[in-house]
């Protein structure tokens, strides 16, 4: 069964620093998104992203996160200069069409560590 | 309570027992969805329910939805070992194009062999 992937896995990043999150979505999905959770807290939504533009995007996704589809399997989330509160597992989710009404599939998440 | 609330927060079952976890939202949904997620991993979409749907199968999975009280539940029957996860309810809202899935804090189901 097609999965979306992400990587790398765990990511450990200075304060200050820029990161990359990248994922594969699944390969015929159209809509695209990112959600993060911070250790105990709730899965939270950041920006959604279709037709090569961002959708929706949460009071989080601010001026330091921005996503790009650089080619036609990857899709990132980049953090321009990271802050501890930063530290979460982030998830990459795809879904097939234009339906609100379909499933997202989410990846296994990459673990940030911001030191 | 905030969107997206499950009820209980911890679940402690027999294998071969139901567990039946809770779950209320606030606002006006286009559907609910379920997750599942193990420790570590993450999140198995289950199923999702519409919302002019009542109740919804899958397997071993029951899931019900009641718009004018903005609850649903999930059944899982005959539960196994390996359904010790956390299960998250997961709404989409009506407004606009909105996509976006709220989740509620979850459930942490442990069933014991």
């Amino acid at each position: 069964e097609p999965e979306v992937t992400q990587t790398p896995s765990h990511q450990v990043t200075q304060m200050g620093q820029e990161v990359i999150l990248r994922c594969v979505p699944i390969s015929n999905h159209l809509y695209f998104y990112w959600y993060r959770q911070i250790l105990g807290q709730k899965v939270e939504f950041l920006v959604s992203f279709y037709n090569n533009e961002i959708s929706e995007k949460s009071e989080i996704f601010d001026d330091q996160f921005s996503v790009e589809r650089p080619d036609g399997s990857n899709f990132t989330l980049k953090i321009r200069s990271t802050k501890l509160e930063d530290s979460a597992m982030y998830f990459c989710a795809s879904s097939e069409g234009r339906s609100s009404n379909q499933p997202q599939h989410f990846g296994d998440g990459t673990r940030l560590s911001i030191l | 309570s905030q969107q997206g609330e499950e009820d209980p927060q911890a679940l402690s079952i027999q294998e071969g027992e139901n567990a039946t976890m809770n779950c209320s939202y606030k606002t006006s949904i286009n559907n609910l969805q379920w997750y599942r997620q193990n420790s570590g991993r993450g999140l198995v979409h289950l199923i999702l329910i519409r919302s002019n749907e009542r109740e919804k199968h899958s397997g071993r999975l029951r899931v019900t939805l009641d718009t004018s009280k903005k609850s649903s539940s999930l059944l899982i029957t005959a539960s196994r070992a390996a359904d010790t996860a956390s299960y998250f309810c997961a709404t989409v809202s009506t407004s606009g194009s909105a996509r976006q899935l709220t989740f509620g804090s979850g459930t942490q189901l442990t069933v014991l062999p």
